[in-house]
């Protein structure tokens, strides 16, 4: 256990539905992160959320909506996707731009398949 | 131009022996984290070991270190006395803290498949 808790696990969805994914964590993380991992592709930074503030928008379409109510909480909006858009999506949070920071806590990820 | 690079997709290694896994970093930033991920087919990324431009010292975490050469640009991964419960994929990554711009997440590199071998 991480810290970083990410529902679903597993999620199966049409091109037409609409879902959205959720992280929690209560580390008292300021800064949270939504990742993209697609097979045989580098991890691909897709949102940063920092004190609630999303401050990075890595070029994602919109079919992808970010929403960060709370530093506690992030969620990932999901309406019209495509198959390529099958990937594992991993939560992260870390405290903000510490250069002690041991490390971005990562989610177990929610593993999506557009059908 | 790729900044995290990691050369060895794939590793077989027999058990109870040493592995380096390869990571060359690019940055112009003079602050900057390298991360060691581990990810078992279970899917969750696991924190392994860290390590700051300015650490003078090789990180060490248990049976990982890290061997760090910053004029080579270089962040590799060396486990000893490999088990097979380390079979997974592992991924280096880096953080560049003062940038002005540029993604303010982790850069991850494409990964290493390592296998032990009993």
């Amino acid at each position: 256990e991480t810290g970083v808790t990410q529902t679903p696990r597993h999620l199966v969805m049409g091109m037409t539905n609409k879902k959205s994914l959720k992280c929690e964590q209560h580390l008292g993380h300021n800064a949270m992160y939504w990742y993209k991992q697609s097979a045989k592709k580098p991890l691909e930074l897709m949102f940063v959320y920092n004190f609630k503030e999303q401050t990075e928008n890595n070029s994602v379409p919109s079919r992808f909506s970010p929403e960060c109510p709370n530093s506690s909480h992030l969620f990932l909006h999901l309406h019209t996707l495509q198959p390529e858009d099958s990937a594992l999506y991993l939560c992260a949070s870390s405290q903000k731009k510490q250069m002690d920071t041991r490390s971005a806590f990562f989610g177990q990820g929610t593993r999506l398949t557009v059908v | 131009a790729q900044k995290i690079t990691q050369t060895q997709p794939g590793m077989f290694v027999q058990e109870k022996e040493a592995v380096t896994l390869d990571c060359t970093y690019d940055t112009s930033d003079p602050s900057y984290g390298l991360f060691w991920y581990k990810q078992p087919s279970s899917g969750e990324m696991i924190f392994l070991i860290y390590q700051g431009s300015y650490d003078q010292q090789n990180a060490t975490e248990g049976r990982y270190s890290l061997n760090f050469q910053k004029a080579r640009k270089s962040a590799n991964l060396v486990i000893s006395a490999s088990q097979l419960g380390d079979s997974a994929m592992y991924f280096c990554a880096m953080r560049e803290f003062s940038s002005g711009g540029g993604a303010d997440g982790l850069t991850f590199g494409k990964g290493t498949h390592l296998i032990i071998q009993p």
